[in-house]
C-alpha cells in the first residue's frame, strides 16, 4: 500500500472555528510532513515529524498545532485561522535518512477555505 | 532563499513533442528529485537522481544532473495529454527537509 490518505478533501471554516485535518499512511514510514500550498506556488514545509517526534517547525503560527498520535497518523489542529490561511494542505510521508532525503509520498490534500 | 528555481515557468507544446524543463539550485546536494502535480492534487514522485549520477531514465522521463553548474533538467519524450501538470524539482534543505522550486506548468495540446 503506497497511499497516503487525507480527510477531509474540502473544509470551509470560520475564523472562530476549531477543526482538524487528518492524514494516514501504512507504508511503515517514520517521517511525516505537513505542507501548505497556495495557488500556482510550490509546497511550503510547515512541520516534520520523525519517529513521532516533532523535528522541524518552520516558524508556523501557533494557530496551527500538529500532532502525531502514532507512526501511521498525523493530525493538524486548526484554531482561529485567518482568511490568508486558505490553501491546499498536503500531508506526506517518507523513510527517515540521517542527513539526506528520501522520496516523499503525498496525499491528495485538503482544500481549506477560511471565511 | 528558494533552493530550486525552474524555467520555463510555463510551457505549452503539441502532443507528441518533447518537453524540457530546467532546475537550478544554489547549495550542494545529496540528491535532486522531480515531482509532478496535477491541478489541485497531491504531488507524485517521478525520479530521484543522486549527486554522483549524471543521468537517469524512467520510462519516457530522462533527468540529467550537472553538479558543477548546479542544474538539472527533466525531459519528457513523446508527450501525452495526461502529462499536463506542474512539475517541481526539489532539493534537500537538511535532514528530512525538501525545498521545492517554483515549478513549470506544462500544457500538452491535442
Amino acid at each position: 500500500d503506497t497511499e497516503v490518505t487525507q480527510t477531509p478533501k474540502h473544509l470551509v471554516m470560520g475564523m472562530t472555528n476549531k477543526k482538524s485535518l487528518k492524514c494516514e499512511q501504512h507504508m511503515g514510514h517514520r517521517a511525516m510532513y505537513w505542507y501548505k500550498q497556495k495557488a500556482k506556488k510550490p509546497p511550503e514545509l510547515m512541520f516534520v515529524y520523525s519517529y513521532e517526534k516533532l523535528s522541524i517547525n518552520e516558524s508556523v503560527p501557533s494557530r496551527f498545532s500538529p500532532e502525531c498520535p502514532n507512526s501511521s497518523l498525523l493530525n493538524l489542529h486548526l484554531h482561529a485561522l485567518q482568511p490568508e490561511d486558505s490553501a491546499l494542505y498536503l500531508c506526506a510521508s517518507s523513510q527517515v535518512q540521517g542527513q539526506g532525503n528520501y522520496e516523499q509520498y503525498f496525499g491528495p490534500g485538503t482544500r481549506l477555505t477560511v471565511t | 532563499s528558494q533552493q530550486g528555481e525552474e524555467d520555463p515557468q510555463a510551457l505549452s507544446i503539441q502532443e507528441g513533442e518533447n518537453a524540457t524543463m530546467n532546475c537550478s539550485y544554489k547549495t550542494s546536494i545529496n540528491n535532486l528529485q522531480w515531482y509532478r502535480q496535477n491541478s489541485g492534487r497531491g504531488l507524485v514522485h517521478l525520479i530521484l537522481i543522486r549527486s554522483n549520477e549524471r543521468e537517469k531514465h524512467s520510462g519516457r522521463l530522462r533527468v540529467t544532473l550537472d553538479t558543477s553548474k548546479k542544474s538539472s533538467s527533466l525531459l519528457i519524450t513523446a508527450s501525452r495529454a495526461a502529462d499536463t501538470a506542474s512539475y517541481f524539482c526539489a532539493t534537500g534543505g537538511g535532514a528530512q527537509k525538501l525545498v521545492f522550486g517554483q515549478g513549470t506548468r506544462l500544457t500538452i495540446n491535442p
